[in-house]
């Protein structure tokens, strides 16, 4: 039992590169997060999926998109990175309303 | 204006010290309170969780929330270096289903 993982741990972009951050749970979870951690910021969330089939936006969607592929996989695309990005990103997931989430490692991206 | 303010700090104690962490809030709706921990460069971790108002006690750590003035504090008694961390509350409630909001978090440093 893994838990959340994620891939990659580094990332270093160009301004305008574009990537794939995935992430996949196996605890059956329902719902599934992105987050992005930056100084002074706390975390905040970027999309989440209340479940399989389904995807919203959180407090800063903007530049990214997501796929919810299965039940378990939950992937974060950054089309055309910029330097704002540059964070520390962090997948989620949990069971049910109230349940307290469970994290993944972290991304750890650099755009230049 | 933020809806769980936390004061970043940073927090230094010498070992054995108690130690308090504070959140408020101002969404009325919130029910479902947490404090994670976080150790530098790692994914947050659970620590506590309490549903409403109350304590709850787990070994060195206590949590309260006091819902009537908005406010849930972490005690952590006799302090051990391995403290040292960002502890972040999140919180939820009805409305928001599973989505958590995070506290900035407070970096604590335990010193033998």
């Amino acid at each position: 039992n893994a838990g959340v993982t994620q891939t990659p741990k580094f990332q270093v972009l160009k301004t305008g590169q574009s990537m794939t951050l995935q992430c996949a749970q196996d605890m059956n979870h329902n719902s599934m997060y992105w987050y992005r951690q930056d100084p002074g910021m706390g975390l905040r969330l970027i999309y989440y999926s209340a479940s399989e089939g389904t995807t919203d936006k959180g407090e800063v969607p903007n530049g990214y998109n997501v796929s919810r592929l299965n039940k378990r996989e939950f992937s974060l695309r950054l089309e055309s990175a910029a330097p704002s990005q540059t964070s520390v990103y962090f997948c989620a997931s949990n069971s049910v309303v109230g349940d307290t989430q469970y994290f993944g490692p972290g991304t750890r991206l650099t755009v230049l | 204006q933020k809806e769980v303010e936390q004061d970043p700090g940073p927090l230094s104690v010498p070992e054995g010290a108690i130690v308090s962490l504070n959140c408020t809030y101002s969404n009325s709706a919130f029910q479902y309170f947490m404090w994670y921990r976080q150790y530098s460069r790692k994914g947050p971790e659970l620590l506590m969780y309490t549903y409403s108002s109350g304590n709850k006690e787990d070994g060195r750590f206590t949590a309260q929330v006091d819902k009537s003035s908005k406010y849930i504090s972490l005690f952590i008694r006799d302090s051990q270096p391995s403290d040292s961390a960002t502890y972040l509350c999140a919180m939820t409630g009805e409305t928001s289903g599973s989505r958590l909001t995070f506290g900035e978090g407070t970096q604590l440093t335990v010193n033998p």
